[in-house]
């Protein structure tokens, strides 16, 4: 079982939708961070969280450290979301930053 | 405020031969991570270097290697390249501690012919 597991792999939505996709993890974390990367490659950091909630825009995390689950929602979708969403936990190492363990992603397609 | 370099954008090389990928962090960064992406295994983390030293280090074969300079630059090489070598490498810079979002480069892809 992988220590991150994301939900769905794949999303086609509608402009003007509202998106949630979900991330779990099953190992003790500093951070949880939220990913965007367009085709081509580039990796654009979204969140980065430690609890409770961000907004940003039209994009708001949440995370639940309790039950080791975080949600990614996008509110009006537009097809410029259109991209892979990347959940990755990052596991401390005694106080210095840690390293990324990362979810196989979200593909999401808003058609217009 | 620059963002984080990666050189060269493409590189095709074939099996056995080394190669050698370059990462330039934002100004004021110590801490560089470097990750291998695989449309089979995803992403994936090789190591990470803070101060000119090797911090944190995943589980990848010792062909994979790196060094980081005094002004925080990074290179990552690769020995005795194979097939399955093949792949997106990504490098993002921080601050380098607990707290800090790490900002990544548009990557490197690697072909092995």
């Amino acid at each position: 079982k992988n220590e991150v597991e994301q939900s769905p792999q794949n999303l086609t939505a509608q402009e003007g939708e509202f998106i949630t996709i979900n991330c779990s993890y099953s190992v003790g974390i500093s951070a949880l961070h939220w990913l965007q990367q367009h085709p081509g490659g580039g990796i654009v950091s979204l969140f980065m969280l430690s609890s409770g909630k961000k907004k940003h825009g039209r994009l708001i995390a949440t995370i639940n450290i309790q039950e080791k689950h975080s949600s990614l929602h996008i509110t009006a979708s537009h097809p410029r979301d259109s991209a892979v969403y990347i959940c990755a936990v990052e596991v401390n190492y005694g106080g210095s930053q840690g390293n990324l363990i990362f979810g196989k992603g979200t593909k999401l397609s808003v058609k217009p | 405020k620059a963002g984080v370099t990666q050189t060269p954008r493409y590189l095709i090389k074939t099996r056995g031969q080394q190669v050698t990928l370059s990462c330039s962090p934002i100004s004021g960064h110590r801490s560089v991570s470097w990750y291998q992406q695989t449309p089979g295994q995803g992403l994936q983390f090789l190591f990470e270097y803070f101060s000119e030293t090797q911090r944190n280090k995943g589980n990848f074969p010792g062909r994979f290697s790196g060094r980081q300079f005094s002004n925080s630059r990074s290179e990552m090489n690769v020995s005795t390249l194979e097939l399955g070598d093949s792949a997106l490498y990504l490098c993002a810079s921080s601050l380098g501690v607990v707290g800090q979002p790490q900002h990544f480069g548009d990557g490197t892809r690697l072909s092995i012919l």
